[in-house]
């Protein structure tokens, strides 16, 4: 229950497209549902975060779609870039114990 | 105002040995997460500490492994007779506040162990 699953484990974008990770859980008292990007070599590092009392948050080209009903949320990349080559986790958090619950990761790969 | 600092960022162990992990969490931050990275894997928390206090060590094996933050210095996570299974990256985060405020974690860059 205290798992985040997360997919595509990798996905190959062209340049200016839209990348789109998934992510889904099961645990109905997590209420924190952060995004890290992850450069090789380099800790992670926050890229955007939603609570579930809204649906939608932008920021820049990143986006958060959150579906509390179907207890899933996914990271959109507009535009994407060649510098938005990463590894991204998605993580959430039920904020009593201040700890993350991570997914398993993405590795993005975003073709010139 | 300087990141998470975490020392070594590489560190090589034989079988047996112990290593020691300094995390130094960024100006004003009181709250210390330690994460443990396996190859091709995501992040599991491993323990909380805010300072002199141990919060949430759910994450920490039962052996070998213990974590401390002192009222001054460095927090330290400690592995003892490591095995090749320990070689991993490590992550530091440290926080401001209270988790119940969602106040955002920053990580260090990691320290990078090697079992040999």
């Amino acid at each position: 229950q205290q798992q985040v699953k997360q997919s595509p484990q990798s996905l190959i974008v062209q340049k200016g497209g839209i990348s789109i990770i998934n992510c889904a859980y099961e645990n109905t008292a997590f209420d924190y549902f952060p995004w890290y990007q992850q450069f090789p070599g380099k800790g992670p590092a926050l890229l955007i975060a939603i609570r579930p009392d809204v649906s939608e948050k932008k920021e820049g080209r990143f986006t958060i779609s959150f579906n509390k009903s179907a207890k899933q949320f996914s990271l959109h990349i507009m535009d994407s870039q060649p510098g938005d080559s990463a590894t991204y986790f998605c993580a959430a958090s039920d904020n009593q114990g201040g700890k993350l619950i991570f997914g398993q990761g993405t590795e993005l790969s975003v073709k010139p | 105002n300087a990141g998470v600092m975490q020392n070594p960022r590489h560190l090589v162990r034989r079988r047996g040995q112990e290593a020691r992990l300094r995390c130094s969490p960024m100006k004003g931050h009181s709250h210390v997460y330690w994460y443990r990275q396996l190859p091709e894997e995501g992040l599991k928390f491993m323990v909380y500490l805010q300072k002199e206090n141990i919060i949430d060590e759910s994450g920490m094996p039962k052996e070998r492994f213990s974590a401390e933050f002192p009222k001054e210095g460095p927090s330290i996570l400690r592995i003892q007779q490591v095995v090749r299974g320990d070689s991993a990256a490590y992550f530091c985060a440290s926080s401001p506040g209270s988790p119940l405020l969602n106040t955002e974690a920053f990580f260090g860059q990691g320290t990078r162990l090697t079992v040999v």
